[in-house]
């Protein structure tokens, strides 16, 4: 069964760089999935950060594209997400994910249990 | 941008049926997944394509998908059902994911 975690700092000082790392188990990041990041603001509901594929491609929200980095380490079977120039804004809980395709349309099949990250002093 | 609209809450009693919609320009020409979101948990995947479950999930979930709008119904609801659910389409034009706004789904 496959298993994704996040992990990474809880608290972020307001301009600095948010770093989460999401570690795949029970499968290989190589095999032909993207591997996106998707968050949630308390009490909201849910925005797509940006997904990276298996050989390294890059896709990013055009909203968030000037500040996000999504990279893949595949000897380590991990993805991780840098987002910069963080503000209270950027408070929520952070959920790595794969990505599924189907008949050209795409899912997500597999959730990490997601991580709260709060930007503040 | 593709907008995706949802009811905020449909409440129901249990044992009775729910049926949560998700409104688009045209979203049937798209295929429709559908996530059940607990309080404090990470979404799950109950609905794909449509109309398909992925293992494990109860007939009682289903999906249908024509016009503007796709349905989650929900049969013989139980307690256990009460969640947010998130509809999501993948957006041809921009290449990107697009989420409603989710739905309550209180059971009373």
């Amino acid at each position: 069964q496959l298993q994704l975690q996040e992990s990474g700092p809880g608290l972020v000082k307001p301009s600095e760089t948010l770093s989460l790392t999401c570690t795949v188990s029970g499968g290989s990041i190589s095999n032909s999935y993207y591997w996106d990041w998707i968050r949630q603001p308390p009490g909201k509901g849910l925005e797509w950060i940006g997904s990276v594929y298996y050989n390294g491609n890059t896709y990013y929200n055009p909203s968030l594209k000037s500040r996000v980095t999504i990279s893949v380490d595949t000897s380590e079977n991990q993805f991780s997400l840098k987002l910069s120039s963080v503000t209270a804004a950027d408070t929520a809980v952070y959920y790595c994910t794969r990505r599924r395709r189907s008949s050209g349309w795409y899912y997500f099949d597999y959730w990490g249990q997601g991580t709260l990250v709060t930007v503040s002093s | 941008s593709y907008v995706l609209t949802q009811p905020p809450s449909v409440s129901v009693a249990p044992g009775k049926t729910a049926r949560i919609t998700c409104g688009g320009n045209n979203i049937g020409s798209k295929s429709v997944h559908w996530y059940q979101q607990k309080p404090g948990q990470a979404p799950v995947l109950v609905v794909y394509d449509d109309s398909d479950r992925p293992s494990g999930i109860p007939e009682r979930f289903s999906g249908s998908n024509s016009g503007n709008t796709a349905t989650l119904t929900i049969s013989r609801v139980e307690a256990g059902d009460e969640a947010d659910y998130y509809c999501q389409v993948w957006d041809i034009s921009s290449d990107h994911p697009v989420f409603g706004g989710g739905t309550k789904l209180p059971v009373l």
